[in-house]
């Protein structure tokens, strides 16, 4: 049912930098609608990592970023730490009848 | 500290039903829209429900609709979601999500419905 596509994975280096796409549509991302970002570690519950395209809540790194345009966002891990090592999802609003809330298909970052 | 606690999950039948309940503490529930979002093992996030913080508006996603109802009770600081008809593929961890301005920034620590024979 995800409507937002992810790449499944993605890897790095500690220290590197690595980006997570998120691509939606004219019902969605491209209606102007905000993306969000989450965290979820292994075997626990997801985090809010960004709001509204590109706001950290309160005690999230800034080594974290997230941006917007058209039809797609995007996540930045900058300094990229072993901790790091989670799935991330993006969610959006959607406007077609068939879902109200949408999320991506997940991305599963690997610290090499 | 703001909390949402789930509760009521277990394993079930097909057809059979089941109750999920949500206590949330630490913030003024009656202001805050609510979700329920699932995730069946090894798969992504889904979004399944969504009422107002008034209770007057309610979505479901298509492949709930008809057969679950979400509720929440202001007295009890209680969200609910009633599952009937519950099949093989609703087996997920089911979370418990506050909405702050379409983003989720408070989920619970989920609880996990088994539906098999």
């Amino acid at each position: 049912q995800s409507v937002l596509t992810q790449p499944p994975s993605v890897s790095g280096a500690p220290g590197q930098r690595v980006t997570i796409s998120c691509t939606g549509s004219s019902s969605n991302i491209g209606a102007g609608y905000d993306v969000h970002w989450y965290q979820q570690l292994p075997g626990t519950a997801p985090k809010l990592l960004i709001y509204g395209n590109s706001n950290r809540p309160s005690g999230v790194p800034d080594r974290f970023s997230g941006s917007k345009s058209d039809t797609s966002a995007s996540l930045a891990i900058t300094g990229l730490q072993a901790e790091d090592e989670a799935d991330y999802y993006c969610q959006s609003y959607d406007t077609s009848l068939s879902a109200f809330y949408v999320f991506g298909t997940g991305t599963k970052v690997t610290v090499l | 500290e703001v909390q949402l606690v789930e509760s009521g999950g277990g394993l079930v039948q097909p057809g059979g039903s089941l109750r999920l309940s949500c206590a949330a503490s630490g913030f003024t529930f009656s202001s805050y829209e609510m979700n329920w979002v699932r995730q069946a093992p090894g798969k992504g996030l889904e979004w399944v429900s969504y009422i107002s913080s008034s209770g007057s508006t309610i979505y479901y996603a298509d492949s709930v609709k008809g057969r679950f109802t979400i509720s929440r009770d202001y007295a009890k600081n209680s969200l609910y979601l009633q599952m009937n008809s519950l099949r093989v593929e609703d087996t997920a961890v089911y979370y418990c999500v506050r909405d702050l301005g379409n983003a989720f920034d408070i989920w619970g620590q989920g609880t996990m419905v088994t539906v098999s024979s």
